[in-house]
């Protein structure tokens, strides 16, 4: 049963970056049948995709956030992360990472719990 | 790249049926057969409910059912119960390998 993880601070500062981690387990990360995503939620909002990546490293981002977003995989660790820069409170939300199929279930059909991410000095 | 519209709110009782909408462009729904629909109880990650505009995943209901009409994609619920009381979302594939959310339905079972 593939589980996805994320991980990372819950609190972070005006200005600064904001770096999470998503583990994957119970497959492997470097499956050509799917990339790997980050979708986020501000509190009582809706969910906004932020960008997917596929195990190669070539990634995809929201147009809204590309100035400010980097995705990584690390395929030895069956891992792969967000960086979001110049965080403001706009920024404050819930942040799932998601498997997105390739072929077949063309969705994201697997998430993570979610982390809440507070950006407050 | 703008959010798909989907109204704030949809009510049923019981047993009955209903449908949501949600409303892209050419350039999103109307572009693809790649719309989706999520499934989330409060304080919970979404669930996948359809894919492809009219797919099952495993262990979904067919209670839930999509279509699709031009820029508009539609989720059916029917014989309504307590538990489907949630907030549903629908995604759509908008080209170039990026993906749009509509902003959410909340629905209520009465």
């Amino acid at each position: 049963q593939l589980q996805l993880q994320e991980s990372g601070p819950g609190l972070v500062k005006p200005s600064e970056t904001l770096s999470l981690t998503c583990t994957v387990s119970g497959g492997s990360i470097s499956s050509s049948s799917y990339y790997w995503g980050w979708i986020r939620q501000p509190p009582g909002k809706g969910l906004e995709w932020i960008g997917t990546i596929y195990y190669s490293g070539s990634t995809y981002y929201n147009p809204s956030l590309k100035s400010r977003v980097t995705i990584s995989v690390d395929t030895s660790k069956n891992q792969f992360s967000l960086k979001l820069s110049s965080v403001t409170a706009a920024d404050t939300a819930v942040y799932y990472c998601a498997r997105l199929g390739t072929t077949g279930t063309t969705a994201f059909d697997i998430w993570g719990q979610g982390t809440m991410v507070t950006v407050s000095s | 790249q703008s959010a798909l519209t989907q109204p704030a709110s949809v009510s049923g009782s019981p047993g009955q049926s209903i449908t949501m909408s949600c409303t892209g462009t050419s350039s999103d729904v109307g572009g693809y057969n790649y719309v989706s629909w999520y499934q989330q109880h409060p304080g919970k990650a979404p669930k996948l409910m359809i894919y492809d505009v009219s797919k099952w995943p495993s262990g979904v209901s067919n209670r839930f059912s999509g279509s699709k009409s031009g820029n508009t994609a539609s989720l059916t619920i029917s014989g309504l119960q307590a538990e489907d009381e949630a907030d549903y979302y629908c995604c759509s594939y908008a080209g170039s390998s990026t993906w749009v959310f509509g902003g959410g339905t909340k629905l209520s079972v009465l």
